[in-house]
């Protein structure tokens, strides 16, 4: 059973526009939310995280919006740039359960069109 | 920078054959994990380590086998190699005082 789902294995955007990546979870334990950017050839690296008692962190272009009740987070990218194109994983923990380990989605590739 | 490499980067090998994937890191930190990441599955974690000679199994973890012998080095041996293992493997750490994890750049394997 997927626990933590990306149901958008993609996503093209014209430069300049925004970006909104989707993620949604079952496992009401979670209340971390990380996203990772994965270059190909690279490692995923950390971009952005929100806990549970947030609705919503921004950083930069970067924002996450967390809805609980929904379960259920969005990756807004504003403006997006060439270079934001790239694999995208959503991940969960359920720290407050005392874990750490972290539940990736199946990533969605954004495409961003100069 | 968390100091993470892994080794070795590309890999081919033949059905049947052992392999061993190493990954080292230079900080000290507790927690190891090896994930695999295949199109269509993501990342899945195979085993992790929570300390020296304490590990333990992930979602697919079957034909897998761990060793951390040192706090610096967690090794993931494929016993026996099968051509559904072809993939590309991931070493993450996990930083003290941080909720995410600093991934290697990682290691593709292929079994022919």
């Amino acid at each position: 059973d997927q626990q933590v789902k990306q149901n958008s294995p993609s996503l093209s955007v014209q430069e300049g526009r925004i970006s909104i990546l989707n993620c949604d979870y079952t496992n009401s334990m979670f209340d971390y939310f990380l996203w990772y950017k994965k270059y190909p050839a690279e490692g995923p690296t950390f971009l952005i995280s929100i806990s549970s008692i947030k609705d919503k962190n921004e950083d930069g272009r970067f924002t996450v919006f967390l809805n609980k009740s929904a379960k259920h987070l969005s990756l807004h990218i504003v403006p997006s740039q060439p270079g934001d194109s790239a694999v995208y994983f959503c991940a969960a923990s359920a720290l407050g359960a005392g874990s750490y380990q972290l539940t990736f989605g199946k990533g969605t590739k954004l495409s961003v069109i100069p | 920078d968390a100091g993470i490499t892994q080794s070795p980067r590309h890999k081919v090998t033949e059905t049947g054959t052992p392999v061993t994937l190493r990954c080292h890191q230079t900080e000290n930190h507790r927690y190891m994990y090896w994930y695999r990441q295949d199109p269509g599955h993501g990342l899945r974690l195979i085993h992790y380590s929570y300390g020296v000679k304490d590990t333990d199994k992930g979602e697919v973890s079957d034909g897998y086998s761990v060793s951390r012998s040192k706090t610096e080095d967690f090794l993931l041996t494929l016993e026996s190699a099968t051509s559904s293992q072809t993939s590309v493997y991931f070493c993450a750490i996990r930083v003290q005082g941080a909720y995410g994890y600093t991934f290697g750049s990682g290691t593709r394997l292929t079994v022919v």
